[in-house]
């Protein structure tokens, strides 16, 4: 299975700012798609943004963004103009060839009103 | 709310004990997953099933079992349980087979605690 690394276990952020997410991972393939995913404390876990290795165009949905780098083997999510509802845990998660969805440790991210 | 329904909610059980987790996958949905997450070993898969078959397979102990069934609800067998296997467990559909690009959707999850 493919490694997925989140380096940060905890990130701040004061309302209104943006924050950024890093995410590694350690793969051979060429065609597999990666995402962020969301959990609040409700424990629900939620689809924040896709994106597939063949795309060069960064996705963004909304206040999210991310910043893809295939060489580097790096995914970053960028939350712009941070909301108390955006409080929660973010896990970076790869999609190969194996289809087993390989989800990084986390990062808990806590906005400061 | 994601449309894939999980119960129990919570379960409270002994060790050596069985358990049964249920879920309803979204409607029109035909692939169901099921995940492990616990604070030592993070999210871990476990099992995929397709349309009532198994289509991958993960980290998935023997004393472990799931099936999917005609009506597409899954259950997943949890035998001979140890205190380690007090986690929270998802259960996730999406609406095609194995794919790289599935958008998958999770339940609230079944928390489970062994004593």
């Amino acid at each position: 299975a493919q490694t997925v690394t989140q380096s940060q276990p905890e990130m701040s952020v004061q309302e209104a700012e943006t924050v950024t997410l890093s995410c590694t991972y350690d793969t051979s393939e060429s065609d597999y798609y990666l995402f962020w995913y969301k959990q609040p404390p409700s424990r629900q876990m939620i689809l924040v943004i896709r994106q597939e290795a063949y795309k060069q165009q960064n996705a963004t949905e909304n206040r999210f963004s991310v910043n893809f780098q295939k060489a580097a083997k790096s995914f970053s999510l960028k939350i712009s103009d941070s909301q108390l509802g955006d409080a929660a845990m973010y896990f970076c998660a790869y999609n190969g060839n194996d289809y087993k969805l390989s989800f990084g440790a986390g990062t808990t991210v806590t906005v400061r009103a | 709310d994601s449309g894939v329904t999980q119960t129990p909610k919570h379960l409270i059980t002994a060790t050596g004990q069985r358990v049964t987790l249920r879920c309803s996958p979204r409607s029109g949905d035909l692939s169901v997953y099921w995940y492990q997450q616990s604070l030592d070993q993070g999210l871990q898969f476990l099992i995929q099933y397709y349309n009532g078959e198994e289509r991958a397979k993960g980290n998935i102990l023997e004393r472990f079992s799931a099936q999917q069934f005609p009506d597409l609800h899954s259950e997943l067998n949890l035998s001979s349980l140890e205190l380690g296997d007090s986690a929270l467990y998802f259960c996730a559909s999406s609406e095609g087979d194995v794919s790289t690009n599935e958008k998958l959707f999770f339940g609230s999850g079944t928390q489970l605690s062994v004593l």
